[in-house]
């Protein structure tokens, strides 16, 4: 089965500072899409960022960016000058190809900001 | 103006009854998706139809039955509850397909006595 990998359950960070959160998947599809989700304690899931693997800029979104190295199959989200609102879960997901409806996600990793 | 609604938003019941979930998006969007949420908070798709066809139809008991009756409702139906159905059950919706993003409704959390 196709997996993606989160191998960092919990992560914390001091209010202000940058903090990466990792992720890795397997795949055998050239074109797809990867997404880093957000679900703080609400338990509404926002989407936070999308890369699409066959562009080779890196996708940024304010103080979220991410850095995809598509060899290495990998794409990490870094949160630079981390505020309190940040504290919440966060889920990488890809889905199976360009033309695929399914979204396969991570166990997540649980951000908090320490004030 | 909610984008993806889902009604309700908790529910509790007992072991053996019947329930159903409403989901229902103003986004204009072809597709949409039920999601299980696990208690140690893994997301599995369960789901998902398009343009009222199912595409997706995973490993799920015949106890759950998505019906679409139009592009903009998906409801999720379950039958002879089960403990271990105790979950946040999310709906989401999509233009298409896997290129464009899911947008999630607010969940909803059951709970099985």
């Amino acid at each position: 089965a196709q997996t993606v990998t989160q191998s960092q359950p919990e992560m914390s960070v001091q209010e202000a500072e940058t903090v990466t959160l990792s992720c890795t998947y397997d795949t055998s599809e050239s074109d797809y899409y990867l997404f880093w989700y957000k679900q703080p304690p609400s338990r509404q899931m926002i989407l936070v960022i999308r890369q699409e693997a066959y562009k080779q800029q890196n996708a940024t979104e304010n103080r979220f960016s991410v850095n995809f190295q598509k060899a290495a199959k990998s794409f990490s989200l870094k949160i630079s000058d981390s505020q309190l609102g940040d504290a919440a879960m966060y889920f990488c997901a890809r889905n199976s190809g360009a033309g695929s409806y399914q979204l396969t996600f991570g166990k997540g990793t649980k951000l908090s900001v320490i004030p | 103006d909610t984008a993806v609604s889902q009604t309700p938003k908790y529910l509790v019941t007992q072991m053996g009854n019947d329930k159903s979930i409403k989901c229902e998006q103003n986004l204009g969007h072809d597709t949409m998706y039920w999601y299980k949420q696990d208690s140690k908070k893994f997301l599995k798709i369960m789901f998902s139809y398009n343009n009222k066809e199912l595409i997706i139809n995973e490993t799920v008991p015949n106890r759950f039955s998505p019906k679409s009756p139009d592009k903009a409702h998906l409801n999720l139906h379950i039958n002879s509850l089960e403990l271990g159905d105790s979950a946040v059950y999310f709906c989401a919706s999509s233009p298409g397909t896997g290129s464009s993003t899911q947008y999630f409704g607010p969940g909803t959390r059951l709970t099985v006595l």
